[in-house]
This record gives C-alpha cells, sequence and structure tokens, in this order.
C-alpha cells in the first residue's frame, strides 16, 4: 500500500486564499518531500523537509512535519491560479532502502 | 540545456505487442526510475537503477524490463505480459539513488493499447 496519503483528494480556492493540503503516512522515514505535477507533465520537485526538522519555508511555500503524528503539511498562501496542480507527497522511509514512495496527490484548483 | 527527456509523448500499441519507450538524461546522474501513473493516482515505481549495468525491481515490474548500458539512458520495455499496460510512464533521475536526493522527471509517455 502507499506509504504517503494526502488530503484532501480536491481542494478549489479562490485565488489570494491559502491553501493547505496534508500528507500521513505509516512508518518511519528519514525525509519528506513534496511535488508539483502540472496536468499531463512530469512532477517538480518543491520542498524537502527532514525528520528532524518540523518546519520549513520556501517563497510562498510552507512546511510542516509532526514525526510523532506520522504527518506533514504543505501551505501554499496567497495563492495564485498558476498554482493549479496536483501536489504529492513522497516519504523516504527508513525501511525503503532509500526510495522514494510516493502518495496519491491532492488536486488543487485556484479560481482566478 | 541540460534535463531529462523521454519519447514519444504518446504511443500507441496493439495488444500483443511489445513497446519501448525512451529516457535520456544529460544531467550527469547516477540514478534512473521508471513510474508508471495511473489516472488520479500516485506514482507506482517499476524499476530503478543506481549505476550502469545495475537495475533494480519496483513495487509493479511484472509485465516491463530495462536495461542502463549507458549512463544517460534507461528505456523501458511495456511486454505483452502487461495486462493492464495504458497509462502515463514517468522517468526520473537523481544524482544518486538515496531518498535525500531531488528526482528530475521527464515530461512522460502516455501509453494506449487499442
Amino acid at each position: 500500500s502507499q506509504q504517503g496519503e494526502e488530503d484532501p483528494q480536491a481542494l478549489s480556492i479562490q485565488e489570494g486564499e491559502n491553501a493547505t493540503m496534508n500528507c500521513s503516512y505509516k512508518t518511519s522515514i528519514n525525509n519528506l518531500q513534496w511535488y508539483r505535477q502540472n496536468s499531463g507533465r512530469g512532477l517538480v520537485h518543491l520542498i524537502l523537509i527532514r525528520s528532524n526538522e518540523r518546519e520549513k519555508h520556501s517563497g510562498r511555500l510552507r512546511v510542516t512535519l509532526d514525526t510523532s503524528k506520522k504527518s506533514s503539511s504543505l501551505l501554499i498562501t496567497a495563492s495564485r491560479a498558476a498554482d493549479t496542480a496536483s501536489y504529492f507527497c513522497a516519504t523516504d522511509a527508513e525501511t525503503s532502502g532509500s526510495r522514494l514512495t510516493f502518495g496519491e496527490g491532492t488536486q488543487l484548483t485556484v479560481n482566478p | 540545456d541540460g534535463g531529462i527527456t523521454q519519447s514519444p509523448k504518446y504511443l500507441f500499441r496493439k495488444e500483443g505487442q511489445n513497446v519501448t519507450l525512451s529516457c535520456e538524461q544529460n544531467l550527469n546522474h547516477d540514478a534512473m526510475y521508471w513510474y508508471r501513473q495511473d489516472p488520479g493516482q500516485g506514482l507506482r515505481l517499476i524499476y530503478y537503477s543506481q549505476i550502469v549495468n545495475d537495475f533494480q525491481k519496483g513495487d509493479i515490474a511484472e509485465g516491463y524490463s530495462v536495461s542502463r548500458e549507458k549512463k544517460e539512458s534507461f528505456p523501458l520495455t511495456v511486454t505483452s505480459a502487461q495486462k493492464n499496460p495504458t497509462a502515463f510512464y514517468l522517468c526520473a533521475s537523481s544524482i544518486m539513488a538515496i531518498g535525500t536526493d531531488t528526482q528530475y522527471f521527464g515530461p512522460g509517455t502516455r501509453l494506449t493499447v487499442l
């Protein structure tokens, strides 16, 4: 089964609003990454957070990690129509042999 | 212009035929990966290679084969043994095959079985 599960599956907001997506996982991890995928395209790396980190920022992105709850959240502030995409978390589990395991993604729609 | 390329963008195959998807990178990365993505779902790992002339099965390797004869190339063959091959196939590479490495993805190949 998938290591990471995103919630919600789909999210629709207005431009300027904040978008929050959550990722839960089952086993202990070394790190967690977030990727973005525009429709019909490849994935693009957004941010990596290590298991000993609790929060990380990159531009309008804020990622948190709670290892006790085995969960992470991705916050996009002041969203834009161009942020419309699917967002995936990917975990590097301690038992995975350093392979990434991707969740099923959150489809974000930002309406102008 | 560095990056990872996949060809073709769209591929149609008749049942019972083998088909090979191309993946090339000029990033000088050691590790390369093949993923399958079905509609509305995440990525599932088919095969990965940490170094030339070596590759490992992922979670869904049955019905697929790969080769890694050159550092920059990692072709995927979808064989007739793959019962449901219609999907979006993504190739990726990273500097090394460790989980802290960023993976760089190609634009994907959409395979449709007629």
